[in-house]
């Protein structure tokens, strides 16, 4: 069973701080990752997506990838009250379906 | 921007009954997949599909379930014989190679 696993939190930090999320991946074969965002209600809106072993930044946002850990992380600086919300970490082997962890819940207190 | 539409928002239907969801994807997209997400749960992979056929599909996806892309931008989901278990958000997606981009989804509630 190829899985993602993501801690559900809720994860708090205060406004202004550095949100870390974590997700971890058991297919080794898995090539592409990426991060959702998920609002109440709504539906999965892609924040970032990575490749490659290292980091990617892009704005607030830098997602990092270790492929020998099988391990993607998700850093949001500056957070804001608006960054409230649940972060999905997604795996794919290929060009095809998406695998999701359960997510992660994120509170940023003003 | 272009975006992913689905229609309809809300569909209510009774155990037994047909249901179709519908749904636009981004034009210049080739790939096209349905989600569905149970309340409180995570987002689950239904079927991809690709050049008029279907490339993948979960062990959800079983012989209650169909694809079609009647015409150049719908794209549907058929639900032959409703369970009370398929109440869930359905959501369509199309995508590139940067990813898959997703529509507002459809909350179906079987009743």
């Amino acid at each position: 069973q190829k899985e993602v696993e993501q801690n559900s939190g809720p994860l708090s930090v205060p406004e202004g701080a550095i949100a870390s999320l974590n997700c971890t991946y058991s297919d080794r074969g898995s090539q592409s990752f990426f991060w959702y965002r998920q609002y109440s209600g709504k539906s999965p809106e892609l924040i970032m997506f990575i490749y490659s072993n290292g980091d990617k930044e892009d704005g607030r946002f830098t997602a990092q990838l270790n492929k020998a850990s099988q391990y993607v992380s998700l850093l949001i600086r500056d957070s804001q009250p608006s960054d409230s919300a649940t972060y999905l970490c997604a795996v794919t082997t290929g060009f095809q379906k998406l695998v999701f962890g359960t997510g992660t819940r994120l509170l940023v207190s003003p | 921007e272009p975006e992913v539409t689905q229609t309809p928002s809300h569909q209510v239907t009774q155990m037994g009954q047909e249901v179709i969801l519908r749904c636009v994807p981004i034009s210049n997209h080739l790939y096209f997949y349905w989600y569905r997400q149970i309340l409180g749960q995570k987002v689950e992979f239904l079927v991809s599909f690709y050049n008029n056929e279907i490339s993948e599909k979960s062990e959800i996806f079983d012989d209650q379930f169909s694809v079609e892309r009647p015409d150049g931008s719908n794209f549907t989901l058929k639900i032959r014989s409703t369970k009370l278990e398929d109440s869930a958000m359905y959501f369509c997606a199309s995508s590139e190679p940067r990813g898959q981009y997703f529509g507002p989804g459809t909350r179906l509630t079987v009743l």
